[in-house]
């Protein structure tokens, strides 16, 4: 699988979009981009997948470049209890995923 | 959504004796789950790939004769800690995928904190 780099940490103001930016400049054809979180001593939170589309979904939209090698995750409408750390993660199968650091995404008031 | 179901959610117990953790997939058939470790302040290491009715497949660096793995259904994978010490206190978590295809999404455990005093 390819390895993503994502900013260590970002801060974001409550109501106001969050972009997260993730690069994976090593991506091949047939690996996908996914998105989770991990809310503090919770499991990860599965947020969206794409493949070279942006996708949308209830939860955040994905934005993925047209050569692919870098993605944005956006949340509309930061909350507090958006507060976590965010993993870009690319794999060709859902079957096993690394994670990476992630970046830890503050809300604040 | 799917949803995964870990039991206990956390467990404190004294070193040397055995530790069993639970993963179900509530609402749907998995025939692989996924089990992760993670320590304070650090990601999620991937521990080892549960099949359902055959072994177990190992990380590089984990010991399959520590960290037992029984998955003998489609919605039950079991890890069990053997001998446990107090570096094996962790923060683990199952995953498992509900799609055939392989590109569907992964949905994870509420995670059990293990504390071995």
């Amino acid at each position: 699988d390819a390895k993503t780099t994502q900013p260590p940490s970002m801060d974001c103001a409550e109501g106001r979009a969050a972009n997260l930016p993730c690069n994976h400049s090593t991506i091949s054809g047939n690996e996908y981009v996914y998105w989770y979180r991990q809310i503090h001593s919770q499991g990860p939170q599965y947020i969206i997948h794409g493949l070279k589309n942006n996708e949308t979904n209830e939860m955040a939209s994905l934005i993925i470049t047209e050569d692919r090698k870098s993605s944005t995750l956006i949340l509309p409408h930061a909350t507090l209890r958006d507060t976590a750390v965010y993993y870009c993660i690319v794999s060709g199968s859902a079957r096993q995923l690394t994670f990476g650091s992630g970046t830890q995404l503050t809300v604040l008031p | 959504g799917a949803v995964v179901s870990q039991h206990p959610s956390w467990v404190i117990c004294k070193s040397g004796t055995s530790v069993k953790i639970e993963c179900r997939s509530l609402d749907f058939q998995a025939t692989t789950m996924f089990w992760y470790r993670q320590f304070p302040k650090q990601s999620l290491m991937l521990m080892a790939t549960s099949n359902e009715g055959s072994k177990a497949t190992y990380e590089q660096g984990v010991e399959k004769d520590k960290f037992l793995i029984n998955h003998a259904s489609l919605t039950l994978s079991t890890l069990t800690v053997t001998s446990a010490h107090p570096e094996d206190s962790s923060f683990y978590i199952c995953s498992a995928r509900t799609s055939v295809w392989s590109t569907g999404e992964l949905f994870f455990g509420e995670g059990s904190r293990l504390t071995v005093l």
